[in-house]
This record gives structure tokens, C-alpha cells and sequence, in this order.
């Protein structure tokens, strides 16, 4: 089945700077790659997501590149704010959604 | 507009005790989906449903039930709850066409001692 591994576990950068997490995935059939944010004591909430037919998707400060012959993907957040501060998950689909363990990103003043 | 709700919010329990836990969509939603997030494991399906009246099992649907009530609830089941079920139970509800979950409820922390 599929298996998703994200990186870093943690990460911590200065406020105006950029953050990037990335994720690898096992099986090349998937085709659906969401992100999601998790504030402290909420529920996730997606924020980007990707098919297997795009390289690349940009929302404002966030973007997400997808590279399927090296089965990795990437979170990239530019000029990070405070409130960017939560756990971010990949996730890969082909069927059922499979979830990487999360990155806490801590975004400091 | 309340979204996906999840009731409770909070639970302890005692190993073989029973509990269902609620959960309900006001967006007209199709699919439902009930998560477990354990520290360090991301988030692990344990049943879906694609719609009224459907239901599928997950990665880890051992230990539980479900029932789709109507459209709009959808409720997890845990018969005899046991330490290893212990977690944060995550309600989701994405719109028709859509086969993965777009909105998440807050979540319902659950206690087995």
C-alpha cells in the first residue's frame, strides 16, 4: 500500500522568510496530493492540493510542486507570517487518502 | 455557518465501555469520513461513507462501527473501548464529485483508562 514520509518533523524560521516541507510517496498510481494546516485544537483545513497531471500550483504565498518521476512533493510558504504557526500534513491518494506524519512549523517575530 | 460538527468535544471512558460519537455536516455534503490522529502517525481513515445509506471501511476500522444516519450525520461507534483506541477522532465531509475530505470538524479527544 502506500506509505507517505514527510521532513522535516519540525521546522522554525524568522518571520518574512521562506518555509518548504517536503513529502515522498510510495505507490506511482497515486494522483491526488492535498495539503492541510492544523491550528492548535482544530481540525485540519485544506489548504492546496495537487492532481498527478500538474507540476505545479500557486495560491498567493503558497505553493505546492509535484515531481512524480522522483515521487515527491513539496510544500512552499513564502514571506511566513505568525499565523502561518501550525502542524502541516501532506497526504497522497489514489484511492483512500494516506497522510504523512506532520511538520510543526513555528514561525517567530 | 457551523460546517462539519463533532459532539463531544472531550471524553473519558473505561476499558469496555461503549460510547458513540456524533458527528454532522450542513453543507449538503455526500461523503463522510471518520479519522483517528495519533502523536507522530498523521491521520489514519477508519470508515467512510460515499453516500446516505453506504459505509466502507478504512485503514483501521477494527474496534468500531459507524451508521449514516441521513445525509447529514454520521456517527462512530466504539462497542467496547479499549487503552489502544485512545486518541483524537476526527469527523470529515467533502462535496459531491469529490472522493477526499475538504472540511474537518474540531475533533473529539478521547480517554480509555
Amino acid at each position: 500500500g502506500e506509505n507517505v514520509e514527510q521532513h522535516p518533523s519540525t521546522l522554525s524560521v524568522q518571520e518574512g522568510d521562506s518555509a518548504v516541507i517536503k513529502c515522498t510517496y510510495s505507490d506511482s498510481a497515486s494522483n491526488y496530493f492535498p495539503w492541510y494546516k492544523q491550528e492548535l485544537g482544530k481540525g485540519p483545513q485544506l489548504i492546496i492540493d495537487i492532481r498527478s497531471n500538474v507540476g505545479e500550483k500557486k495560491d498567493q504565498r503558497i505553493a505546492v510542486t509535484l515531481n512524480k518521476t522522483a515521487k515527491h512533493f513539496s510544500l512552499h510558504i513564502t514571506e511566513t507570517q505568525p499565523e502561518d504557526s501550525a502542524v502541516y500534513f501532506c497526504a497522497a491518494a489514489r484511492g483512500k487518502l494516506i497522510f504523512g506524519q506532520g511538520t510543526e512549523l513555528s514561525v517567530k517575530p | 455557518n457551523a460546517g462539519v460538527t463533532q459532539t463531544p468535544k472531550f471524553q473519558v471512558l473505561k476499558t469496555g465501555q461503549s460510547m458513540t460519537l456524533q458527528c454532522a455536516q450542513d453543507m449538503n455534503h455526500n461523503s463522510m469520513y471518520w479519522y483517528r490522529q495519533d502523536p507522530g502517525m498523521g491521520l489514519r481513515l477508519i470508515y467512510y461513507s460515499a453516500s446516505e445509506g453506504t459505509t466502507d471501511k478504512g485503514e483501521v476500522p477494527n474496534g468500531y462501527n459507524v451508521s449514516r444516519l441521513n445525509k447529514r450525520e454520521f456517527s462512530l461507534r466504539l462497542e467496547s473501548a479499549a487503552p489502544s483506541q485512545t486518541s483524537v477522532y476526527f469527523c470529515a465531509s467533502s462535496d459531491t464529485g469529490q472522493t477526499q475530505p475538504q472540511h474537518f470538524g474540531d475533533g473529539t479527544r478521547l480517554s480509555i483508562l
